[in-house]
């Protein structure tokens, strides 16, 4: 039973513009939310968070929005550079544990 | 400052056979944990640790299990390996609950 949803497996943007990774939940007891990127061979790295009574986190090109009462978040990167491309990874506190979505692979072309 | 450590990168055990996954981390982190990955899947939950001798399962805990004498370390055992525990496993620490999670770089395991 998958808590934490990422539905698009892939997505590719073009150098210097947008990318929107999605991300839906359902519990409502989340109450911290993170993003990873993940290279291959390699294990996840922190990329932001957002508490849950927050709807906005930015950090340089990354921006996590939170809507509660979609139960969704979505996280935008302006502009993308191809050295964003990576597996992102959706993740969500409950407890002492974190819950994480399948990821999405971000493909970033020149 | 060497973060979350595991060894080895890489095994291929035979069907039936155990071994012992090391994690180790150096930033004094309450919070460990145990993932395995899938091709095309997330990270799932095997077991985590709050704290030296605390362990609770997760998602999948089933032929795994786990210790923690110190802060330091969460090793990770397989006893009678099985096809179906060929995965990449991560280790993960944190402070504690509501702050990110730090992963080692993974042991990629393949049982034949």
């Amino acid at each position: 039973d998958q808590q934490v949803k990422q539905n698009s497996p892939s997505l590719s943007v073009q150098e210097g513009r947008i990318s929107i990774l999605n991300c839906d939940y359902t519990n409502s007891m989340f109450d911290y939310f993170l993003w990873y990127k993940k290279y291959p061979a390699e294990g996840p790295t922190f990329l932001i968070s957002i508490s849950s009574i927050k709807d906005k986190n930015e950090d340089g090109r990354f921006t996590v929005f939170l809507n509660k009462s979609a139960k969704h978040l979505s996280l935008h990167i302006v502009p993308s550079q191809p050295g964003d491309s990576a597996v992102y990874f959706c993740a969500a506190n409950s407890g002492y544990a974190l819950n994480f979505g399948k990821g999405t692979s971000l493909l970033v072309t020149p | 400052n060497a973060g979350v450590t595991q060894t080895p990168k890489f095994r291929i055990l035979k069907i039936g056979q155990s071994m012992t996954l090391q994690c180790a981390q150096d930033m004094n982190h309450n919070y460990m944990y145990w993932y395995r990955q899938d091709p095309g899947m997330g990270l799932k939950l095997i077991y985590y640790s709050v704290g030296a001798g605390i362990t609770d399962k997760g998602e999948v805990p089933n032929g795994y299990n786990v210790s923690r004498s110190t802060t330091e370390d969460f090793p990770l055992r397989l006893e009678l390996a099985a096809p179906s525990q060929t995965s990449v496993y991560f280790c993960a620490s944190r402070v504690y609950q509501g702050t990110e999670a730090f992963f080692g770089q993974g042991t990629r395991l393949t049982v034949v």
